[in-house]
């Protein structure tokens, strides 16, 4: 089936630093990548839908210049939390239409220190 | 707008049934998913039912679907400690490239 790679599966980092998140479609080409932010006991909410080769859409409340959503090919999609805070640790989770419906990565657990 | 909504946690008996509850506002829903999260790590789909459809079947899960009343269940029949999990409702007005909404979780406790 479907599998998107997502790396790293850990990070921690010190606060005011930037880090990347990749997500990677292996076996298929995914021209949407939604990315999704989870908070501890909390469901999975959307912060950004990324399109190939177009800019990404935002939700609400989301700041895009915060968290820079590249989409450069039909297979990796990057999102680059800048001058990260305490505030931004979370568990960071890709996700990709497929046949089925979505196929999700395994999740970035990011701490800033 | 769209709301999904699902109880927070249940816990069975390892070999009973597992039933998980989900209820959604939005009446265009067309998609609904049920997704597996194991504990740090990503979600995994688990099944899905069309809203044409009233029931599904698969191996030891079964989705059953109240349009009318908006409401989705998933049983998970002679329940195994490996079950232990937090399971996900969600749904998406036409799937494939629109938005998924998705409920808190339900975290569910197999007892051995």
């Amino acid at each position: 089936g479907a599998v998107v790679s997502q790396h790293p599966s850990r990070v921690i980092c010190k606060s005011g630093t930037s880090v990347k998140i990749e997500c990677r479609s292996l076996d298929f080409q995914a021209t949407t990548m939604f990315w999704y932010r989870q908070f501890p006991k909390q469901s999975l909410m959307l912060m950004a839908t990324s399109n190939e080769g177009s800019k990404a859409t935002y939700e609400q409340g989301v700041e895009k210049d915060k968290f820079l959503i590249n989409h450069a090919s039909l297979t990796l999609s990057t999102l680059t939390v800048t001058s990260a805070h305490p505030e931004d640790s979370s568990f960071y989770i890709c996700s990709a239409p497929d046949s089925y419906g979505y196929t999700f990565g395994s999740g970035t657990r990011l701490t800033v220190v | 707008g769209e709301d999904v909504e699902q109880s927070l946690f249940l816990s069975v008996r390892e070999g009973d049934s597992s039933v998980i509850n989900c209820t959604y506002t939005d009446s265009s829903s067309t998609y609904l998913y049920w997704y597996k999260q194991e504990p740090g790590a990503g979600l995994q789909l688990l099944t899905y039912i069309f809203s044409n459809m009233d029931m599904k079947q698969d191996q030891r899960l079964t989705v059953l679907l109240n349009k009318k009343d908006k409401h989705l269940s998933l049983r998970i029949a002679d329940t195994q400690t490996g079950d232990s999990a937090i399971y996900f409702c969600a749904e998406s007005p036409s799937g494939g490239y629109q938005k998924v909404t998705f409920g808190i979780g339900t975290k569910l406790q197999v007892i051995p």
